[in-house]
């Protein structure tokens, strides 16, 4: 049973565009929405994350929108560039203590300059 | 300020040998991850220990795979008697409460 579904699972941008990656999570008891960002040869690097009580976060060029009733959430990526071209990963986690991040399959994202 | 330590950050064994792999977890970092990755994959949880205890090990397969994060030292994730199927990159990651995890660089283990 896969908890976190993501999509697309590539996706090609051109340069200055807008990268727009989804998630959909089935346990409405996560309330821990993180997005990982790797480089090939590397380890996951968290690039932002967000909670239910909010709606939106922003955080420079990127952005997580949450939808709860809908059990939803994206990353966009505005003014995408090159050195933006890596795998991401959503992923979810409940609140409570004792409990671990459950990753959706990745996006492998590449901007074409 | 060390991040993640994991070594080594290669590891080719041959079937049948054991393959050892450690993490040293931020500095005050209590909570310890292990996932791995398999190509085209995405991470898969295997197991969560804070320091001496294992608090979730359902990702682990019973056999042959076992983890400890002693009270000094870093964590250790050991496979016995690898197969070809244990090739994978082996994550460590670490949090201070149980939120933010932040990930080493890998170990990426080859089984020949």
């Amino acid at each position: 049973q896969q908890q976190v579904k993501q999509s697309p699972q590539s996706l090609i941008v051109q340069k200055g565009g807008i990268s727009i990656i989804n998630c959909a999570y089935e346990n409405t008891a996560f309330d821990y929405f993180p997005w990982y960002q790797q480089f090939p040869g590397k380890g996951p690097a968290l690039l932002i994350a967000i909670r239910p009580d909010v709606s939106e976060k922003k955080e420079g060029r990127f952005t997580i929108s949450f939808n709860k009733s809908a059990k939803q959430f994206s990353l966009h990526i505005m003014d995408s560039q090159p050195g933006d071209s890596a795998t991401y990963f959503c992923a979810a986690k409940r609140g409570q203590a004792g409990t671990a991040l459950i990753f959706g399959k990745g996006t492998t994202l590449s901007v074409s300059s | 300020n060390a991040g993640v330590m994991q070594n080594p950050r290669h590891l080719v064994r041959r079937r049948g040998q054991e393959a050892r792999l450690r993490c040293s977890p931020v500095k005050g970092h209590s909570h310890v991850y292990w996932y791995r990755q398999l190509p085209e994959e995405g991470l898969k949880f295997m197991v969560y220990l804070q320091k001496e205890n294992i608090i979730d090990e359902s990702g682990m397969p019973k056999e042959r795979f076992s983890a400890e994060f002693p009270k000094e030292g870093p964590s250790i994730l050991r496979i016995q008697q690898v197969v070809r199927g244990d090739s994978a990159a082996y994550f460590c990651a670490s949090s201070l409460y149980d939120t933010e995890a932040f990930f080493g660089q890998g170990t990426r283990l080859t089984v020949v």
